[in-house]
């Protein structure tokens, strides 16, 4: 079945430093590829997305890349903060489908 | 913002309780989700509804029941749980546009306690 593998599960970076996240999707007809930040006790909220048709997009100090080809996509974070610290799912969904699926989970520790 | 309620914030009940989770939204969206989340997991699919119309059960047993009873409210109705059923219960919405694939955004949740 549908399958999204994220990578790392836990990344601790030092403040000011860039932190990447990886996803691979198993399911070539996904077109459309969520970023969801949880806080603890928090609800999942959506940081960033991209859909198949665009190989990047940036919105300020976080940027998602997409290579189709691959069917890698990643979340890359410049300038990491304290408030950064959270976890990260990535997720991929076809078209017309109501099931997303999403990865495993990356925990992010940003250090001051 | 997107918003969508969730009530109660918390809950604590007995397997052999009934009780309710509620979902609230306004935006005009037209399909529902109820997902289930446990701790350091992502959360993991149980219903949806689309146009009040129920299109996803995922296998789940039918001790969770939901309802939709108008476009605005998603309910879910829990008898006899069991403990394992703990977890964060969080409903979602997405436009259920035709163009586009739908953006799901989720309401803040229902941490539920089986005891």
């Amino acid at each position: 079945g549908e399958n999204v593998e994220q990578h790392p599960s836990t990344l601790s970076v030092q403040e000011g430093d860039s932190a990447v996240i990886k996803c691979t999707y198993s399911d070539s007809a996904s077109n459309y590829f969520p970023w969801y930040k949880q806080e603890l006790g928090k609800r999942p909220q959506l940081i960033i997305d991209i859909r198949s048709n665009v190989g990047e997009k940036k919105d300020q100090r976080i940027a998602v890349t997409l290579n189709k080809t691959a069917k890698h996509f990643s979340l890359h974070i410049t300038e990491t903060q304290p408030e950064d610290s959270a976890v990260y799912f990535c997720a991929a969904s076809r078209p017309g489908g109501f099931k997303t699926i999403f990865g495993a989970g990356t925990r992010l520790f940003v250090k001051a | 913002d997107t918003e969508v309620t969730q009530t109660p914030k918390h809950l604590v009940m007995g397997m052999t309780n009934k009780k309710s989770l509620k979902c609230e939204q306004h935006m005009g969206h037209r399909a529902m989700y109820w997902y289930k989340q446990k701790a350091k997991k992502p959360p993991e699919l149980m219903f949806v509804y689309s146009y009040e119309k129920l299109s996803i059960n995922e296998s789940v047993p039918s001790r969770f029941s939901p309802e939709c009873p108008n476009s605005s409210l998603l309910n879910l109705h829990l008898h006899a749980l069991q403990p394992e059923d703990s977890a964060l219960y969080l409903c979602a919405i997405s436009p259920r546009t035709t163009q586009f694939t739908d953006t799901q955004y989720f309401g803040p949740g229902t941490r539920l306690t089986v005891l």
